[in-house]
């Protein structure tokens, strides 16, 4: 099975601050990567997915990068909404293992 | 508009059973598949597994063999997740998905709204 290792897993930001979370997958996935933000007591909800495309609707602030092994996704200026947790998942084969996550919180 | 609602919260004893369903509207059932995540009080995203909502075949991650079972009613667009032998440390919410794919990948574009399961005495 594919490991994924997200880092850090927590982080205090400011509001205004550039946040970078990377995951990291134990085999070459090429670009079979999505990303989700979950909010308590709600659903994840997609943000970015084959890596680097943005999902409909998802403020442009969000970006994602990486290919193979590494990725990141870069929350450009962080906004109150944007304080969450943040979970990577491998689409390459079964099983589509989460990273465990990244909770991003205010400072 | 796509929606997935799954049912009410459920409290269980250990030993018995349950079984919690999704119900899809806004896009035609069979066209995509459907995935199910676990996710235990305080924790992280599990992905338990996916059933093809053409041939009904389902797939199981590791651990989620034997004591669970996806199912569908496609005549009513609805998935179904059955969890036998219940056990306190099963008490998590459970979430559907609905699982798009193309060519740039395939990845869980909308979800249920999770159904909370607990499992006490």
């Amino acid at each position: 099975d594919i490991q994924m290792t997200q880092s850090p897993s927590s982080v205090s930001a400011s509001v205004g601050d550039r946040v970078t979370i990377t995951c990291r997958a134990s085999q070459t996935i090429s670009s079979w990567l999505a990303w989700y933000q979950q909010k308590p007591g709600k659903a994840p909800k997609l943000l970015i997915y084959a890596a680097s495309n943005l999902q409909s609707g998802v403020p442009s602030r969000f970006s994602g990068s990486g290919s193979g092994t590494d990725f990141t996704l870069t929350i450009s200026s962080l906004q109150p909404e944007d304080f969450a947790t943040y979970y990577c998942q491998h689409t390459n084969t079964f099983p589509l293992t989460f990273g465990g996550g990244t909770r991003v919180d205010i400072k | 508009q796509v929606q997935l609602e799954q049912s009410g919260s459920e409290l269980k004893r250990p030993g018995a059973s349950v079984k919690v369903s999704c119900q899809a509207s806004g896009y035609t059932f069979t066209n995509y598949a459907i995935n199910w995540v676990r996710q235990a009080p305080g924790q992280g995203l599990e992905w338990m597994g996916r059933i093809n909502t053409v041939t009904g075949e389902p797939t199981y991650a590791q651990g989620f063999t034997g004591q669970f079972v996806f199912s569908l009613d496609t005549s009513v667009s609805t998935a179904f997740l059955q969890i036998t032998s219940l056990k306190t440390e099963d008490t998590a919410i459970f979430y559907c998905a609905r699982e798009y794919y193309d060519s740039s990948g395939s990845y869980s574009d909308y979800w249920g709204q999770g159904t909370l399961v607990t499992v006490s005495s």
